[in-house]
């Protein structure tokens, strides 16, 4: 029973570039949550998803993020025109349901020069 | 989600067991605490959760207090591979607008431990 998956691992991106982020959520698992975690510092939440819906994106910045988890294929956090202070760790959680406890990914360490 | 507040840093010896503090005492009635670990710059681990009784499970132990203000992670025998950040996490299960199901990270108490 395959975790969490992240793909990449580890992004490099140039000012202003766009960066996609993928997430495919545990098997049989409907919710999927977005967090950012910078250099020393504990994790914050960005949004929440299940299929085909954003269900809560409280924690999004409001301009040049966008978060979609489609009916079919990986959940995907997309970044727009980078800037360095998006540098930090990408970490998806997948649920079972809202009860029920979140599993991690392992993490995708996004670099903006 | 009410906050929690946990000692920055803890050291335990190795075999012996380590007992991580936790308060809450704003949590409210349907919030669950939860337990995380983050090993390096590895995804958060999920460790355990409870609602007011005592769990266990194969990684470790949780005791809420009565008035459910404070728990306590036990991790039985710590061994090397449990040095972490542990994240002590108060949530809610039932909605009440946005927020509601994230989890809130703090900045959680570095155990280390020693050989």
């Amino acid at each position: 029973n395959a975790g969490v998956m992240q793909n990449p691992r580890h992004l490099v991106r140039r000012r202003g570039q766009e960066a996609r982020l993928r997430c495919s959520p545990m098997k049989g698992h409907s919710h999927v949550y977005w967090y950012r975690q910078l250099p020393e510092e504990g994790l914050k939440f960005m949004v929440y998803l299940q299929k085909e819906n954003i269900i809560d994106e409280s924690g999004m910045p409001k301009e040049r993020f966008s978060a979609e988890f489609p009916k079919e294929g990986p959940s995907i956090l997309r970044i727009q025109q980078v800037v360095r202070g998006d540098s930090a760790a990408y970490f998806c959680a997948s649920q079972q349901g809202t009860s029920n406890e979140q599993f991690f990914g392992p993490g995708t360490r996004l670099t903006v020069l | 989600d009410a906050k929690t507040t946990q000692p920055t840093s803890m050291d335990c010896a190795e075999g012996r067991a380590a007992n991580l503090p936790c308060n809450h005492s704003t949590i409210s009635g349907n919030e669950y605490v939860y337990w995380y670990r983050q090993i390096h710059s590895q995804g958060p681990q999920y460790i355990i959760h409870g609602l007011k009784n005592n769990e266990t499970n194969e990684m470790a132990s949780l005791i809420i207090t009565e008035d459910r203000k404070s728990s306590t992670l036990i991790l039985p025998h710590a061994t090397l591979r449990d040095t972490a950040v542990y994240y002590c996490i108060v949530r809610s299960i039932a909605y009440s607008g946005a927020g509601s199901y994230q989890l809130t990270f703090g900045k959680g108490t570095k155990l280390s431990v020693i050989p």
